[in-house]
């Protein structure tokens, strides 16, 4: 299996524009969750799905954040409008309930920044 | 409500020198453990977990982490640091019933010096 795959894996854009970061878990996983990553702040849980569903997002710092998970092989996370303070690394991971732990798999993250 | 804490910001160690990096957690009944490492500009890689059975866990390039119950600890540790070691090491933690996901610690960094 290829991992956990993420893109672009690096984003810079103009404040006020609309960003949109994509993700596609490991096939066969069931659980999909949304990190962001700052040197303030460390590592947040943005939201995360299961089955698709959304379970939990209060994570998300406002309502600029917003995550879909369309099918069980895609899922996005977009701001709309950006903000400088949004600049971070953003991961996605995934991970199976079937294995009972919950272990979760990351992809490379995409740096984004916001100018 | 679970959690993790990570005391040290930042662990120096000599290469060849045993290192730990110290994690304690709080969750409602028995915990899940994990360990993970973060090399620059990659993901977090899993190292290790602790599910049941014995309280010493051996993971990938040869880290280790013993758990013990009555200090809510679940230390990452290594007989011999390598200079390819330095890193961001995270410690995460869920209850083993439930659906929760894992919770992060905010991540010790790891430097060994040749």
């Amino acid at each position: 299996d290829a991992g956990v795959i993420q893109s672009p894996r690096h984003e810079v854009t103009e404040m006020g524009q609309e960003v949109t970061l994509r993700c596609k878990p490991i096939s066969g996983h069931d659980y999909l969750f949304w990190y962001r990553q700052t040197m303030m702040r460390g590592l947040e849980l943005l939201i995360y799905f299961n089955n698709n569903v959304p379970i939990d997002d209060s994570g998300m710092p406002e309502d600029r954040f917003s995550a879909k998970m369309p099918n069980a092989s895609f899922s996005t996370l977009k701001i709309q409008p950006s903000e400088p303070r949004d600049s971070a690394v953003y991961f996605c991971a995934s991970s199976f309930r079937g294995q009972g732990t919950y272990e979760q798999y990351f992809g490379p993250g995409t740096r984004l920044t916001v100018t | 409500a679970q959690s993790v804490a990570q005391p040290e910001d930042q662990v120096n160690v000599a290469e060849g020198n045993p290192l730990t990096v110290k994690c304690t957690y709080s969750v409602s009944g028995n915990p899940y453990l994990f360990w993970y490492v973060q090399y620059p500009n990659r993901g977090l890689q899993f190292l290790l977990k602790y599910i049941t059975g014995d309280n010493l866990v051996k993971g990938s390039y040869g880290f280790e982490a013993e758990f013990n119950k009555s200090q809510t600890s679940f230390h990452l540790k290594k007989p011999s640091a390598l200079v390819s070691d330095s890193a961001l090491y995270f410690c995460a933690v869920r209850a083993a019933s439930g659906n929760t996901p894992l919770v992060f610690g905010k991540g010790t960094r790891l430097s060994v010096i040749a």
